[in-house]
């Protein structure tokens, strides 16, 4: 158990909805990371945020926004839905903005129908 | 931006061998380069990591080396036992506290 906690473990829904998926990240960690992993294309970064700040942008889309909560949790809303949105979401969290180690949360599987 | 190849994305070998995975990078301004682990359905899990201003890096059966010149970096698993089984990432980062660039993977199976 890495201390990073993600919800809900699993979401099935329709094409144009919109989820919000949820983290913790480990006590006294002040950077998240979110990450997607599809079959086809690995691991990819979302977007970073460190104590409440966005910090860096990956391959987000223009659907997909996030934000980091005064507690220091973290969202992660994507809207209008594809059926190529389907994949899992990591959350990752590190201690401060130097501290290298990601420690990956249990992931929420998002399936669109 | 920086890219990582990993390879070979299969990798079987018998229980008791020695298994390599290599991986490249682009950017020579990446300095962390962490590994790690994925069984079915679960969470990455960090296994060992270098920064570029070590070579080598040992944790009992697993270790790491890094090639700064060529850009490339290796995992070495030795002893290998049915429970190395899983999935293996290579990541860089290009400063401290940014976001890891992985590789595709390596699905490893050790077989008894």
């Amino acid at each position: 158990d890495s201390g990073v906690t993600q919800t809900p473990k699993h979401l099935i829904t329709a094409t144009g909805q919109r989820v919000t998926l949820r983290c913790s990240p480990r006590s006294g960690d002040l950077s998240v990371y979110w990450y997607q992993q599809s079959l086809d294309q690995g691991l990819q970064f979302l977007i970073q945020y460190y104590n409440g700040e966005e910090r860096a942008k990956g391959n987000i889309l223009e659907r997909f926004s996030a934000q980091q909560f005064p507690d220091l949790h973290s969202e992660l809303n994507l809207s209008s839905l594809e059926l190529g949105d389907s994949a899992l979401y990591f959350c990752a969290s590190s201690w401060t903005a130097d501290m290298n180690e990601q420690f990956f949360g249990p992931g929420t599987r998002l399936t669109v129908l | 931006g920086e890219n990582v190849e990993q390879h070979p994305s299969t990798l079987s070998v018998q229980e008791g061998d020695s298994a390599v995975i290599k991986c490249t990078y682009s950017d020579s301004a990446s300095n962390y380069f962490p590994w790690y682990k994925q069984e079915l359905g679960k969470r990455p899990q960090l296994i060992i990591d270098i920064r570029s201003n070590v070579g080598e890096k040992k944790d009992q059966r697993i270790a790491v080396t890094l090639n700064k010149t060529a850009k490339h970096f290796s995992l070495h698993i030795t002893e290998t036992q049915p429970e190395d089984s899983a999935v293996y990432f290579c990541a860089a980062s290009i400063q401290a506290g940014t976001a890891l660039i992985f590789g595709k993977g390596t699905t490893l199976s050790v077989s008894s």
